[in-house]
């Protein structure tokens, strides 16, 4: 089965840029989705499609996808992107959903 | 607004089964399809399994397969879920994601439904 590799946490100052990697064979050839999920809430959505970004999101959020690795990428960060951070994609092989472990963002 | 609202947390015994609601409005509701995610205590997201709301057509995945079953009913505009030969490792919150126009994306959730599983 398709597996995601995600680093477990990524720590970053205010102001600051956090990267997330997800790796995953030939992932630059699917559509990576990444999910933000604070405690207690349900994950949504904040790049879609590798890259694209739901009405609502800052810009600060962009993502990339080459290759074996995506990447969520937040600029300038602030103390409420602090969260859960998910990569998802749709293995149409399989026809499952895989996600990520997940990686845990700190603001420091 | 989409909206899909969930039904209340469930205590049930190990053995038992669970049957979790998730009602949509907002959109209409057959031209998309439903996924089942859950999330375990301090644990990442498992996608359990998708529903076509037009015409029922359901797909497992593997870990679930026979324990599991979804369903819809178009006139209420309700998903169900429905999970038997309940474990204590089943506790977990359970979210119902509808499917995105992009391929593969889950563009709304549920507030989530907190099953536990205890004696």
């Amino acid at each position: 089965s398709y597996v995601l590799t995600q680093p477990p946490s990524v720590s970053v100052a205010p102001g600051k840029t956090a990267k997330i990697t997800c790796g995953g064979n030939n992932i630059g050839d699917k559509s990576v989705h990444w999910y933000q999920q604070k405690p207690g809430q349900a994950p949504v959505v904040v790049v879609y499609g590798d890259s694209d970004r739901p009405s609502g999101i800052p810009e600060r959020f962009s993502g990339s996808n080459s290759g074996n690795t995506a990447t969520l990428t937040i600029s300038r960060v602030e103390a409420g992107d602090e969260a859960d951070y998910y990569c998802q994609v749709w293995d149409s092989g399989s026809d499952l959903h895989v996600f990520g472990a997940g990686t845990k963002v700190t603001v420091l | 607004q989409v909206q899909l609202v969930q039904s209340g947390a469930e205590v049930k015994k190990p053995g038992a089964s669970v049957k979790v609601s998730c009602r949509a409005s907002g959109y209409s509701f057959i031209t998309h399809g439903l996924s089942w995610v859950r999330q375990a205590p301090g644990q990442g997201l498992e996608w359990m399994g998708w529903i076509s709301a037009y015409n029922g057509d359901t797909n497992y995945a593997q870990n679930f397969q026979g324990r599991v079953t979804m369903t819809t009913d178009t006139s209420t505009r309700t998903a169900y879920m429905e999970l038997r030969s309940l474990r204590f490792d089943d506790t977990a919150v359970y979210y119902c994601a509808r499917d995105g126009e992009v391929a593969g994306l889950f563009d709304y959730w549920g507030q989530g439904t907190l099953v536990t599983v205890a004696s």
